[in-house]
């Protein structure tokens, strides 16, 4: 079983509609969750990062941790085309790794 | 500003060939990362330098020589590579240890790596 699992899609939707991104994770002792947006070719860049469960918003996204069931969240409301990308969550195990999810390909149709 | 930048953009390069990948950091950070991103899969951490000194190899082949000029830079020397290790190479740092469990990588562009 992999520490980290994240469907790996792919995921299609209209344009508008709110995303849904999710992770499960076995490993109790992660404790800062990050979630990063990778387009095509490009170097991930990150999105949000939330250390305690509950949500964090930023914009359009809203990141959620529920660490009872070893579970988070992205949420992507009012999508847009620009947002077609993959999507990576990332957790912190140990000082200096991370261990990341496989990616879920997002598409945003017009 | 959090950018981390990388040169080449693109390597295509031979199996007899040396050169050298570079990146370079100028937000203060004491930590920096290799990594090697294959089509469709998610980073894998080869190297990490932590206030200039290796912390982390993880078992990754000598032809990959990772060296940590000063504080901003970090190069990734390349030798005598096979064509399966044609990938997405990727720069990050972070503060480093002493931002404790909040630590947070910044990625990048990539160095795109052929190996003919």
């Amino acid at each position: 079983q992999k520490e980290v699992e994240q469907d790996p899609g792919p995921l299609s939707v209209p344009e508008g509609a709110i995303v849904s991104l999710n992770c499960t994770y076995s490993n109790s002792a992660f404790q800062y969750f990050m979630w990063y947006r990778q387009y095509s070719r490009k170097g991930p860049e990150l999105l949000m990062y939330t250390y305690s469960s509950g949500n964090k918003e930023d914009g359009r996204f809203t990141a959620q941790v529920d660490k009872s069931s070893k579970y988070i969240s992205l949420f992507i409301r009012d999508s847009q085309p620009s947002d077609s990308a993959t999507y990576l969550c990332a957790m912190r195990r140990g000082a200096q790794k991370l261990v990341f999810g496989q990616g879920t390909r997002l598409t945003i149709n017009p | 500003d959090t950018e981390v930048t990388q040169t080449p953009k693109h390597l295509v390069m031979g199996m007899t060939n040396k050169k050298s990948l570079k990146c370079e950091q100028h937000m203060g950070h004491r930590a920096m990362y290799w990594y090697k991103q294959k089509a469709k899969k998610p980073p894998e951490l080869m190297f990490v330098y932590s206030y200039e000194k290796l912390s982390i190899n993880e078992s990754v082949p000598s032809r990959f020589s990772p060296e940590c000029p000063n504080s901003s830079l970090l190069n990734l020397h390349l030798h005598a590579l096979q064509p399966e290790d044609s990938a997405l190479y990727l720069c990050a740092s972070s503060q480093g240890i002493l931002a404790g469990v909040t630590d947070t990588q910044y990625f990048g562009p990539g160095t795109r790596l052929t190996v003919l």
